[in-house]
Protein backbone atom coordinates (compact mmCIF):
# COMPACT_ATOMS: atom_id res chain seq x y z
CA UNK A 1 0.00 0.00 0.00
CA UNK A 2 1.78 3.00 -1.44
CA UNK A 3 -0.63 5.88 0.34
CA UNK A 4 -0.39 9.24 -2.08
CA UNK A 5 2.43 9.12 -4.57
CA UNK A 6 3.71 12.29 -6.06
CA UNK A 7 6.27 13.04 -9.02
CA UNK A 8 8.31 14.89 -9.81
CA UNK A 9 10.05 15.40 -6.39
CA UNK A 10 11.75 18.63 -7.64
CA UNK A 11 11.50 20.45 -10.74
CA UNK A 12 13.31 24.06 -12.29
CA UNK A 13 10.69 25.92 -14.93
CA UNK A 14 11.24 28.75 -16.85
CA UNK A 15 8.38 31.38 -17.06
CA UNK A 16 6.10 30.31 -19.48
CA UNK A 17 6.82 26.79 -19.89
CA UNK A 18 4.26 24.07 -18.80
CA UNK A 19 4.05 21.07 -17.07
CA UNK A 20 1.96 18.24 -15.32
CA UNK A 21 2.45 17.46 -11.51
CA UNK A 22 1.41 13.52 -11.25
CA UNK A 23 -0.65 12.74 -8.37
CA UNK A 24 -1.45 8.96 -7.42
CA UNK A 25 -3.11 6.93 -4.30
CA UNK A 26 -4.29 3.49 -3.76
CA UNK A 27 -6.70 3.88 -1.16
CA UNK A 28 -9.55 4.06 -3.26
CA UNK A 29 -10.12 7.39 -2.05
CA UNK A 30 -13.00 9.20 -3.63
CA UNK A 31 -11.66 12.75 -2.98
CA UNK A 32 -8.36 14.24 -3.64
CA UNK A 33 -6.93 17.35 -3.72
CA UNK A 34 -4.16 19.98 -4.85
CA UNK A 35 -2.75 22.06 -2.17
CA UNK A 36 0.28 24.89 -1.98
CA UNK A 37 2.15 25.64 0.64
CA UNK A 38 3.96 28.86 1.00
CA UNK A 39 5.92 30.82 3.77
CA UNK A 40 3.25 32.33 6.39
CA UNK A 41 0.45 31.26 4.08
CA UNK A 42 -0.24 27.94 5.01
CA UNK A 43 -1.67 25.16 2.92
CA UNK A 44 -4.05 26.73 0.16
CA UNK A 45 -6.38 24.66 -1.57
CA UNK A 46 -5.70 25.03 -5.56
CA UNK A 47 -8.41 22.30 -6.89
CA UNK A 48 -10.75 19.43 -5.39
CA UNK A 49 -12.21 16.11 -7.06
CA UNK A 50 -15.34 14.15 -5.49
CA UNK A 51 -14.80 11.43 -7.85
CA UNK A 52 -14.26 10.51 -11.31
CA UNK A 53 -14.93 12.94 -13.69
CA UNK A 54 -16.25 15.61 -11.09
CA UNK A 55 -13.24 18.45 -10.69
CA UNK A 56 -13.67 21.78 -8.92
CA UNK A 57 -11.81 24.74 -7.55
CA UNK A 58 -10.34 25.52 -4.22
CA UNK A 59 -9.23 29.01 -3.22
CA UNK A 60 -6.17 29.46 -5.64
CA UNK A 61 -7.11 27.86 -8.84
CA UNK A 62 -5.74 30.64 -11.06
CA UNK A 63 -3.28 29.31 -13.73
CA UNK A 64 -3.60 25.63 -12.64
CA UNK A 65 -6.12 22.75 -14.38
CA UNK A 66 -6.70 19.62 -13.16
CA UNK A 67 -8.87 16.38 -14.78
CA UNK A 68 -9.23 13.55 -12.96
CA UNK A 69 -10.50 10.38 -15.48
CA UNK A 70 -9.55 7.70 -13.01
CA UNK A 71 -10.46 7.28 -9.34
CA UNK A 72 -6.14 6.82 -8.19
CA UNK A 73 -4.89 9.73 -10.64
CA UNK A 74 -5.32 13.53 -9.74
CA UNK A 75 -2.80 15.17 -12.24
CA UNK A 76 -2.13 19.26 -12.02
CA UNK A 77 -1.08 21.20 -15.02
CA UNK A 78 0.63 24.72 -15.06
CA UNK A 79 -0.27 26.23 -18.26
CA UNK A 80 1.82 29.00 -18.49
CA UNK A 81 4.49 28.83 -15.55
CA UNK A 82 4.94 32.22 -13.66
CA UNK A 83 7.36 32.93 -11.01
CA UNK A 84 4.28 33.41 -8.51
CA UNK A 85 3.33 29.58 -9.17
CA UNK A 86 7.08 28.95 -7.24
CA UNK A 87 6.10 26.73 -4.46
CA UNK A 88 5.57 23.48 -2.51
CA UNK A 89 2.68 21.08 -4.05
CA UNK A 90 0.73 18.47 -1.54
CA UNK A 91 -1.17 16.29 -2.90
CA UNK A 92 -3.59 14.41 -0.38
CA UNK A 93 -6.70 12.39 -0.64
CA UNK A 94 -9.78 10.70 2.11
CA UNK A 95 -12.98 9.39 1.96
CA UNK A 96 -15.41 12.08 1.04
CA UNK A 97 -17.45 11.97 4.55
CA UNK A 98 -14.07 11.67 6.48
CA UNK A 99 -11.80 15.01 7.54
CA UNK A 100 -8.77 12.52 8.00
CA UNK A 101 -6.29 13.64 4.79
CA UNK A 102 -3.72 11.53 3.58
CA UNK A 103 -1.03 13.79 2.11
CA UNK A 104 2.06 12.87 -0.71
CA UNK A 105 5.75 13.81 -0.31
CA UNK A 106 5.01 16.96 -2.33
CA UNK A 107 6.85 18.84 -5.32
CA UNK A 108 8.76 21.52 -5.10
CA UNK A 109 8.60 23.86 -8.39
CA UNK A 110 10.77 26.77 -8.66
CA UNK A 111 9.92 28.51 -11.60
CA UNK A 112 12.66 31.50 -13.26
CA UNK B 1 -9.98 37.82 8.92
CA UNK B 2 -9.14 34.15 8.23
CA UNK B 3 -11.58 31.73 9.46
CA UNK B 4 -8.48 29.57 11.43
CA UNK B 5 -5.38 31.59 13.15
CA UNK B 6 -2.42 30.32 14.29
CA UNK B 7 0.82 32.01 15.54
CA UNK B 8 3.74 30.69 13.30
CA UNK B 9 6.07 30.69 16.48
CA UNK B 10 9.07 30.05 15.61
CA UNK B 11 8.93 28.58 19.20
CA UNK B 12 12.36 27.34 20.65
CA UNK B 13 11.90 24.38 23.94
CA UNK B 14 14.08 22.58 26.05
CA UNK B 15 13.80 19.32 25.90
CA UNK B 16 11.43 17.62 28.82
CA UNK B 17 9.39 20.81 28.35
CA UNK B 18 5.67 20.87 28.22
CA UNK B 19 4.72 22.85 24.44
CA UNK B 20 1.36 24.78 24.05
CA UNK B 21 0.14 25.35 20.42
CA UNK B 22 -2.82 27.00 19.87
CA UNK B 23 -5.59 27.98 17.29
CA UNK B 24 -8.22 30.53 17.15
CA UNK B 25 -11.29 29.93 14.79
CA UNK B 26 -14.24 32.32 13.92
CA UNK B 27 -16.56 29.53 11.69
CA UNK B 28 -18.97 28.67 14.77
CA UNK B 29 -19.50 25.25 11.92
CA UNK B 30 -16.56 23.63 12.47
CA UNK B 31 -16.94 20.13 14.06
CA UNK B 32 -13.89 18.13 13.28
CA UNK B 33 -10.80 19.50 14.92
CA UNK B 34 -7.40 18.13 14.19
CA UNK B 35 -3.40 18.25 14.65
CA UNK B 36 -1.29 17.62 11.35
CA UNK B 37 2.43 17.48 11.97
CA UNK B 38 5.03 18.23 9.44
CA UNK B 39 8.56 17.34 9.45
CA UNK B 40 10.90 19.06 7.35
CA UNK B 41 10.23 18.28 3.32
CA UNK B 42 7.86 15.81 4.70
CA UNK B 43 4.42 15.70 3.66
CA UNK B 44 1.69 16.52 7.03
CA UNK B 45 0.37 13.83 8.73
CA UNK B 46 -2.47 13.46 10.80
CA UNK B 47 -1.20 13.26 14.43
CA UNK B 48 -5.06 13.56 16.52
CA UNK B 49 -8.15 14.64 15.86
CA UNK B 50 -11.32 15.16 18.59
CA UNK B 51 -15.21 15.69 17.89
CA UNK B 52 -16.46 17.29 20.81
CA UNK B 53 -15.18 20.14 23.02
CA UNK B 54 -12.87 18.69 26.04
CA UNK B 55 -9.86 17.09 26.36
CA UNK B 56 -8.12 13.78 24.15
CA UNK B 57 -4.94 12.42 25.55
CA UNK B 58 -2.84 10.03 23.11
CA UNK B 59 0.96 9.28 25.03
CA UNK B 60 2.57 12.68 25.55
CA UNK B 61 0.25 14.41 23.41
CA UNK B 62 -3.04 15.96 24.43
CA UNK B 63 -5.53 18.08 22.18
CA UNK B 64 -8.08 20.44 23.97
CA UNK B 65 -10.81 21.93 22.30
CA UNK B 66 -13.30 24.81 23.97
CA UNK B 67 -15.99 25.46 20.96
CA UNK B 68 -17.58 28.40 23.73
CA UNK B 69 -14.30 30.11 22.72
CA UNK B 70 -13.70 28.76 19.40
CA UNK B 71 -9.98 28.14 20.89
CA UNK B 72 -7.61 24.39 20.26
CA UNK B 73 -4.76 23.92 22.14
CA UNK B 74 -1.93 20.58 21.83
CA UNK B 75 0.10 20.25 24.21
CA UNK B 76 2.95 17.92 24.08
CA UNK B 77 4.40 16.79 27.07
CA UNK B 78 7.84 15.46 27.86
CA UNK B 79 9.38 17.33 24.48
CA UNK B 80 11.58 15.16 22.50
CA UNK B 81 14.11 16.43 19.68
CA UNK B 82 12.05 14.29 17.38
CA UNK B 83 9.17 16.24 18.26
CA UNK B 84 10.93 19.17 16.00
CA UNK B 85 8.45 19.94 13.58
CA UNK B 86 5.85 22.61 12.26
CA UNK B 87 2.53 21.59 13.51
CA UNK B 88 -0.49 22.67 12.07
CA UNK B 89 -4.19 23.08 13.33
CA UNK B 90 -6.89 21.67 11.08
CA UNK B 91 -11.04 21.98 11.39
CA UNK B 92 -13.94 21.09 9.33
CA UNK B 93 -17.02 21.23 8.79
CA UNK B 94 -20.05 19.81 6.18
CA UNK B 95 -19.70 21.40 2.85
CA UNK B 96 -22.34 21.85 0.00
CA UNK B 97 -22.53 18.30 -1.49
CA UNK B 98 -22.13 16.13 1.84
CA UNK B 99 -18.48 16.52 1.96
CA UNK B 100 -16.25 17.64 4.63
CA UNK B 101 -14.33 20.98 4.29
CA UNK B 102 -11.01 21.02 5.53
CA UNK B 103 -9.23 24.49 6.52
CA UNK B 104 -5.94 24.11 7.86
CA UNK B 105 -3.67 26.88 10.06
CA UNK B 106 -0.53 28.38 9.12
CA UNK B 107 1.31 25.98 11.24
CA UNK B 108 3.51 26.54 13.99
CA UNK B 109 7.07 25.89 13.97
CA UNK B 110 8.46 24.16 17.14
CA UNK B 111 12.26 23.12 17.91
CA UNK B 112 13.23 21.04 20.92
CA UNK B 113 16.57 21.59 22.07
CA UNK B 114 18.34 18.99 23.96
Amino acid sequence: NAGVTQTPKFQVLKTGQSMTLQCAQDMNHEYMSWYRQDPGMGLRLIHYSVGAGITDQGEVPNGYNVSRSTTEDFPLRLLSAAPSQTSVYFCASRNGQSYEQYFGPGTRLTVT
Amino acid sequence: QKEVEQDPGPLSVPEGAIVSLNCTYSNSAFQYFMWYRQYSRKGPELLMYTYSSGNKEDGRFTAQVDKSSKYISLFIRDSQPSDSATYLCAMSAWGSGGYQKVTFGTGTKLQVIP
